[in-house]
């Protein structure tokens, strides 16, 4: 399993772009790039998931670069109800790799007014 | 609502007992993934189930086991359970390994 590496948290305020990035150094070829959302005291929920260059959909950007050691998550004009914490997945389709489903520590996210 | 129903919402129990946590997968799904969630910590990925059968196994204690009946329900079983198990527990279901998974709303167990 490629290792990620994203960090512990971020703060940001209503209307502004965030910019999540997570690194991958050892993603492998046949790997993709998962993202998902967790708020307090519910389970995680899929936003979005990339093989290569971006992939958009209505609740966020994804951006990987061509040599796909990295990968950023682009949530625009934030709101109070985006925080949460989120979770980069490297592996299989959806997260899933041989049988596993890891999630790391995630990056906690703190939209203020 | 994500389709994937687990029960109780809540349990509060004490040192030494045994509880068993119930999930009923989202319809037609077959794989059912099993999570740990402490205090502040991340998720701890315990255990996968596909089919019925075990298809991987995370960092699950040896007090804890599970299983997945032909109805594909699944069960999570903590015996001798210590105040370090309060956690919030999640089930996720899909259809099969690679394809998105859905979580359910979590059992908060309390042990005191």
């Amino acid at each position: 399993l490629a290792k990620t590496t994203q960090p512990i948290s971020m703060d940001s305020y209503e209307g502004q772009e965030v910019n999540i990035t997570c690194s991958h150094n050892n993603i492998a070829t046949n790997d993709y790039i998962t993202w998902y959302q967790q708020f307090p005291s519910q389970g995680p929920r899929f936003i979005i998931q990339g093989y290569k260059t971006k992939v958009t959909n209505e609740v966020a950007s994804l951006f990987i670069p061509a040599d796909r050691k990295s990968s950023t998550l682009s949530l625009p004009r934030v709101s109070l109800s985006d925080t949460a914490v989120y979770y980069c997945l490297v592996g299989g389709a959806y997260g899933g790799s041989q049988g596993n489903l890891i999630f790391g520590k995630g990056t906690k996210l703190s939209v203020k007014p | 609502d994500s389709g994937v129903t687990q029960t109780p919402k809540h349990l509060i129990t004490a040192t030494g007992q045994r509880v068993t946590l119930r999930c009923s997968p989202r319809s037609g799904d077959l794989s059912v993934y099993w999570y740990q969630q402490s205090l502040d910590q991340g998720l701890q990925f315990l255990i996968h189930y596909y089919n019925g059968e075990e298809r991987a196994k995370g960092n699950i204690l040896e007090r804890f086991s599970a299983q997945q009946f032909p109805d594909l329900h699944s069960e999570l079983n903590l015996s001798s359970l210590e105040l370090g198990d309060s956690a919030l527990y999640f089930c996720a279901s899909s259809l099969r390994g690679d394809t998105e998974a859905f979580f359910g709303q979590g059992t908060r167990l309390t042990v005191v």
